[in-house]
């Protein structure tokens, strides 16, 4: 029984590049969270995805970034034309759709802008 | 919306003592969920423990215990006989309101550094 999936684990871009990170919620799990981290901080919010929708972005970044969950593959967090400030690691989790169960994470995807 | 004080930013214990991760948390929301989650060096995030704001039952889960008391919107978290694994970053984390729509975004604290010294 897989975890959440995510990958790459890490990933280096150049500033202006886009960076794409995906994620596959565990077996039998309809709800995907984004989370990010930045350097010595904790998690903060991003965005709440289920199949096709997204139901909360009130934590994502106005410009440049975005989410998708589509019906078929794994959920994407796509920044563009990232700048050095996107450095940080990004935490998918996912929950099936009962509430109260928790949200399992996975491994985080590492994204360097040099 | 909710926000969390993890006052502690720092403890270290000797092997085998016990130790206390204090949480306060404050919300809105009349009925929400708390967790808490261990980030190993290794960076992975491990789900530890859930509760939902109607039950203030503490509860004992091997060399974990809970201790909830809603009247201090508080929800600490104990180790005891402490080992070296246990060293980590523990976060606790609120979630609400519990409703239909399934929204379960967390609110994650600044987290609490837990070193073991062997």
């Amino acid at each position: 029984n897989a975890g959440v999936m995510q990958n790459p684990r890490h990933l280096v871009r150049r500033r202006g590049q886009e960076a794409r990170l995906r994620c596959s919620p565990m077996k039998g799990h309809s709800h995907v969270y984004w989370y990010r981290q930045l350097p010595e901080e904790g998690l903060k919010f991003m965005v709440y995805l289920q199949k096709e929708n997204i139901i909360d972005e009130s934590g994502m970044p106005k410009e440049r970034f975005s989410a998708e969950f589509p019906k078929e593959g794994p959920s994407i967090l796509r920044i563009q034309q990232v700048v050095r400030g996107d450095s940080a690691a990004y935490f998918c989790a996912s929950s099936p759709s009962q509430q109260g169960l928790g949200q399992y994470f996975g491994p985080g995807t590492r994204l360097t802008v040099t | 919306a909710q926000k969390v004080t993890q006052a502690q930013t720092e403890i270290s214990v000797v092997e085998k003592e016990d130790v206390t991760l204090d949480c306060v948390y404050e919300t809105r929301d009349t009925t929400y969920y708390l967790f808490w989650y261990k980030q190993p060096p290794s960076g992975e995030l491990v789900f530890l423990i859930r509760r939902n704001s109607f039950d203030e039952q503490n509860e004992i889960s091997g060399r974990y215990s809970w201790n909830f008391q809603k009247s201090t919107s508080s929800f600490n978290f104990t180790i005891t006989a402490s080992q070296v694994v246990d060293s980590a970053v523990y976060f606790c984390a609120p979630a609400g309101p519990i409703s239909n729509f399934g929204n379960e975004k967390l609110t994650f604290g600044t987290g609490t550094r837990l070193t073991i010294i062997p």
